[in-house]
């Protein structure tokens, strides 16, 4: 089975700040990379699909680049409704597999 | 707007058979794939399987074992079956959908947690 390492498990920040959270491969998954959101008892929020495809009515700031096997998912400019842990997901191959998430908390 | 809810017992006794039923409304497609991923408490995501328009499934080699799905489209629900649980079957269970692909999920249940214990 693939494994998805994220980094960094978690991170400090403030509004306004750019974030980046990577997500490695233990092999190459070309793009077939998924992002997703969620907060403190919620389900989680789908953001981004093959990499680097916004889903509808996510906010511009959400952006996700990558193949192989290193991604990146970046927000720039954080606001205040973006503190959340964040997941990784493959669905290269089966099973899928999610990284360990990186929880983004306010600084 | 699809809307998916989760139903089904808390409590589960140790060796007992886990039931769960997601009902899906709104919303109507040819093509979609009805899921359930679990998240034990404080920890992160694990997907259990699917089981596509056609009726075809897929589950996780972790659980093939103990797992089923099903469906009762004539209802719009779908039932998630794990046999033989044990505490490490602790978690909030999520049914979720989608259209084209099968892990992108846009659309999700609000979780319902489900307990193993005597």
């Amino acid at each position: 089975a693939i494994q998805m390492t994220q980094s960094p498990s978690s991170l400090s920040a403030s509004v306004g700040d750019r974030v980046t959270i990577t997500c490695r491969a233990s092999q190459g998954i070309r793009n077939d990379l998924v992002w997703y959101q969620q907060k403190p008892g919620k389900a989680p929020k789908l953001l981004i699909y093959a990499a680097s495809s916004l889903q509808s009515g996510v906010p511009l700031r959400f952006s996700g680049s990558g193949s192989g096997t290193d991604f990146t998912l970046t927000i720039s400019g954080l606001q205040p409704e973006d503190f959340a842990t964040y997941y990784c997901l493959q669905d290269y191959n089966y099973p899928p597999s999610f990284g360990g998430g990186t929880k983004v908390e306010i600084k | 707007q699809v809307q998916l809810q989760e139903s089904g017992p808390g409590l589960v006794k140790p060796s007992e058979t886990l039931s769960l039923t997601c009902t899906v409304s709104g919303g109507s497609s040819s093509s979609y794939y009805w899921t359930w991923i679990r998240q034990p408490p404080g920890k992160g995501l694990e997907w259990i399987g699917y089981i596509y328009a056609s009726g075809s499934t897929n589950y996780n080699p972790s659980l093939k074992s103990r797992v089923t799905i099903s469906a009762d489209t004539s209802i719009n629900q779908f039932s998630l079956k794990l046999s033989s649980v044990t505490a490490a079957d602790t978690a909030v269970y999520f049914c979720a959908m989608g259209l084209d692909k099968a892990l992108v999920l846009p659309y999700w249940g609000q979780g319902t947690l489900v307990t193993v214990s005597s």
